[in-house]
């Protein structure tokens, strides 16, 4: 079946500008992870979704990045006022549910370049 | 909090030799788990390999093994026979409840 999908594959924006990045999950999939990887770094926890359950928001860096994720599916993570250090690519993951038991599968990632 | 540590930035192997990768964490819990990702130019991370913290016997997956001591919380990736294929990124990663916690990543490269 179709795995974790991610857009765009990559976007350019200015300082000060908001983005949004866009991540469906494999279906049936409940629980659905963002996660930040910045330049010779290992990926950095963002935010968590859990079915209808508040989400963890406890690796967000900044008030200006928020997440929502609408019908238990499709995700979006929105950063406001980009900032150079916002640079990174942005990946999201799914699980079909929030044990550890159950793998994480990743998607392609969303590389975002802020000038 | 726990920590994960990859202590090798960058390492070489020659094809159809084996190369070891190493990884610490740091933790207070006894129940967890343990994961080697591997992450080509594409960006897409691959699981490995995974061992159960509760498990003594190393985990296996064809050509890749793990050595666990938990004591030493130590995670070691052996890749037996590599392949020029393998060249990639490693990450080793820590799990007990929802999210993964991942090291500095080790680059590997395989001369043919």
């Amino acid at each position: 079946g179709a795995g974790v999908s991610q857009s765009p594959s990559n976007k350019v924006t200015e300082k000060g500008k908001d983005v949004e990045l866009r991540c469906d999950p494999i279906s049936g999939h409940t629980a659905l992870y963002w996660y930040r990887q910045s330049l010779g770094q290992g990926l950095e926890f963002l935010i968590y979704f859990q079915g209808n359950s508040a989400p963890d928001k406890s690796g967000l860096p900044s008030d200006r990045f928020s997440a929502e994720r609408t019908g238990g599916s499709v995700s979006t993570l929105t950063i406001q006022r980009t900032q150079q250090e916002d640079s990174a690519v942005y990946l999201c993951a799914s699980s079909y549910t929030r044990l550890a038991s159950y793998e994480q599968y990743f998607g392609p990632g969303t590389r975002l370049t802020v000038t | 909090a726990q920590t994960v540590t990859q202590s090798q930035p960058e390492m070489s192997v020659q094809e159809a030799e084996t190369v070891t990768l190493s990884c610490t964490y740091d933790t207070s819990e006894s129940d967890y788990y343990l994961f080697w990702y591997k992450q080509p130019p594409s960006r897409q991370m691959i699981l490995v390999i995974r061992q159960e913290a509760y498990k003594q016997q190393n985990a296996t997956e064809n050509r890749f093994s793990v050595n666990f001591q938990k004591a030493a919380k130590s995670f070691s990736l052996k890749i037996s026979d590599s392949q020029l294929g393998d060249a990639a990124m490693y990450f080793c990663a820590y799990r007990s409840a929802s999210k993964l916690i991942f090291g500095t990543g080790t680059r590997l490269q395989v001369f043919p």
